[in-house]
This record gives structure tokens, sequence and C-alpha cells, in this order.
């Protein structure tokens, strides 16, 4: 059974800093990783997708990786400002869309 | 904005009743999914609909049923609602390579 796992489940940094999430699962057999931010008492936004045959994507200040043989994607988020305080949530697509699994998320902080 | 709307957006209900909660898309996307998300667990799936009246179940499915009529629409029913289904419910869909697109949720609470 797949089981994501995502360190640390809190993060408090000052605004301007770069940082890096972490996303790791049990099963490499996956057809793709996908990235979200949720704040609180909302639903989930869709950050970044990477594809099995992909090593990593980019959007704006964000950029994600994934090494499928590890077992391990990471988020690297540059210049965090407080917009960006939220939780974000990793999950792995192992059998085209009948088995999504979500991570616990990562509570970020960026204080002014 | 995938175009994706729940109602309602809270319900409270008493325990042994049945709550229907409906998801709406605007696009025709084929894969449809309903999640629950409760602290210390996470987002766990409940049903899916791979193309209307074809669904299954997921990791959660028990006291749940769901039903898809319109390729816009899908129903998830609580057939006798219970305390330990007091959660936050979110619908999602599956666009271009399976990337997924949430609903903004809807808080339940059985008394």
């Amino acid at each position: 059974k797949q089981e994501v796992t995502q360190i640390p489940a809190a993060l408090s940094v000052p605004e301007g800093e770069n940082l890096v999430l972490n996303c790791s699962f049990t099963d490499s057999a996956i057809y793709n990783l996908q990235w979200f931010r949720q704040d609180p008492g909302k639903g989930l936004t869709s950050l970044l997708l990477i594809q099995s045959s992909q090593r990593e994507q980019t959007s704006g200040r964000l950029n994600a990786s994934l090494d499928k043989s590890s077992g391990r994607s990471t988020l690297y988020i540059a210049a965090s400002q407080p917009g960006d305080s939220a939780t974000y949530l990793c999950a792995v697509d192992g059998n085209y869309g009948q088995n999504f699994v979500f991570g616990p998320g990562t509570r970020l902080s960026v204080l002014p | 904005d995938a175009g994706i709307t729940q109602s309602p957006r809270h319900k409270v209900t008493e325990t042994g009743t049945p709550v229907t909660l409906r998801c709406h898309q605007t696009e025709n996307h084929r894969y449809m999914y309903w999640y629950r998300q409760d602290p210390g667990h996470g987002l766990r799936l409940i049903h899916y609909s791979y193309g209307v009246k074809d669904t299954d179940k997921g990791e959660v499915s028990d006291g749940y049923s769901v039903s898809r009529s319109k390729t816009e629409d899908f129903l998830l029913t609580l057939e006798s609602a219970t305390s330990s289904q007091t959660s936050v419910y979110f619908c999602a869909i599956s666009v271009r390579e399976n990337e997924q697109y949430f609903g903004p949720g809807t808080r339940l609470t059985v008394t």
C-alpha cells in the first residue's frame, strides 16, 4: 500500500528566505506527483504537477523535483513571502486516477 | 478555477438521517472524486467516477454511496449519517495528465 510522508510537519521562516519542503512515497510505481497548497478553511489549489517521466517543474518562485527511484520529491520556494503561508500537500497518483494518495502536509508560516 | 462548485457548503444534521452532497462541474471532465479531510488522517478517497453511471470505491467507502447520472454532477450520499462522518468533504476533477482540481469543500457536522 502506498504511503506518503511529508517532512517537516511545520516550518516557520522569516520573509525572504529560500526553503525546501519534502515529500516521500513508498511505492515508486507512480503515474505522477502533484503539489498543492491549502489555506485555512479553503480547498486545495494545484501548484505543480510532475509526470513520472519528468524530473522537475517550475512555476514562478516554485520548483518541484521528482526522484522516482528514491521515492522523493521536493518543493523549493524561493524568496518566501507572508502570502506563502499555508499548508502544502503532495499527492501521488499510482494508477491513473484510481489511487491518489495524499501526504499529511507541511504547515508553513512566513513571518514578516 | 476549474469551475467546480459544491453544495451545500455547510450542513448540520442528526445521526441516522440521510444526507446528499452535490458536486457540479461546468466542463465535461470524465473523472470526478469525493474525498474527506480529517485532522490526523489527511485527505482520503471515498469514491470516484470515470463516466456517467461508472463509479468505484476508494479507501473509505463504507457508509457512503455515489451517483452520476450526468457528466457534470457527482452526488455523494451518506445513507444514515453517523458522528464519525463529521468531516470536510471535497470534490475534485481530473483534467489533462490527470492533474486534479478541487472544489471549495462542504463542512458536515453530524450531531
